[in-house]
């Protein structure tokens, strides 16, 4: 296990609602980074952050949001739900920005119904 | 921008060496991935290279040549519990974004 933890582990919505998830970066790690993994493809960056700052978004609408905490930990928020938001939502840690290794967490599993 | 080709599945039998590979184009580079990835779980790190040549951990080697934007993950002695899905990934040119490919689905069968 990398000690990323991220909860829940599976949630169910309806379109036009609004989600928080939530990550807990390794112990050490001050980057976290988001990613959107639908079936049978690659994850998509969605952003970074890094010391409480977006770091670098991916090509993703505004209605993806997020926040890093003091402690390094990261939520994201995703508004006016889709039914293509339908994924696995994954969160990595590394120890830095830049370069260094990302390692995931469990993901979460979002259902938009 | 970045670009990663890796095959789609591919299938082998306990006990064989198999030879993922992976193709990129990226206009900086900052090092070269494989994750592994079992069905409904999370990427795994496996490997990094950043300079030319062979890296070795136990059943795993993964292999980099720059100037040709290629790589290969190599698994020797296969288990079944090999059978997942192996992603390469590049970083972005700022550093930040790990570009993946779609990912190789690998069978092991007895």
């Amino acid at each position: 296990e990398t000690g990323v933890t991220q909860s829940p582990t599976h949630l169910i919505k309806t379109r036009g609602q609004q989600v928080t998830l939530r990550c807990s970066s390794q112990s050490g790690h001050n980057t976290v980074s988001w990613y959107q993994q639908a079936l049978g493809q690659g994850p998509q960056f969605i952003f970074q952050y890094y010391r409480e700052e977006e770091n670098g978004r991916g090509n993703f609408p505004p209605r993806f949001s997020g926040l890093q905490f003091p402690n390094y930990s990261s939520e994201l928020n995703v508004n006016a739900l889709e039914l293509d938001d339908s994924a696995l939502y994954l969160c990595a840690s590394s120890r830095e920005q830049g370069g260094e290794t990302q390692y995931f967490g469990p993901g979460t599993r979002l259902l938009v119904l | 921008g970045q670009n990663i080709d890796q095959p789609t599945e591919m299938t082998a039998t306990e006990g064989a060496i198999v030879q993922i590979n992976c193709t990129y184009q990226t206009s900086g580079f900052n090092g070269l991935f494989w994750y592994q990835q079992h069905a409904g779980e999370a990427p795994t790190f496996l490997s990094y290279n950043v300079l030319d040549g062979l890296e070795e951990k136990g059943r795993f080697s993964s292999f980099l040549s720059r100037s040709k934007g290629y790589s290969y993950l190599l698994l020797k002695e296969l288990q079944m519990k090999d059978s997942a899905s192996y992603l390469c990934a590049v970083y972005n040119q700022a550093g930040t974004a790990l570009i993946f490919g779609k990912g190789t689905t690998l069978s092991v069968s007895s």
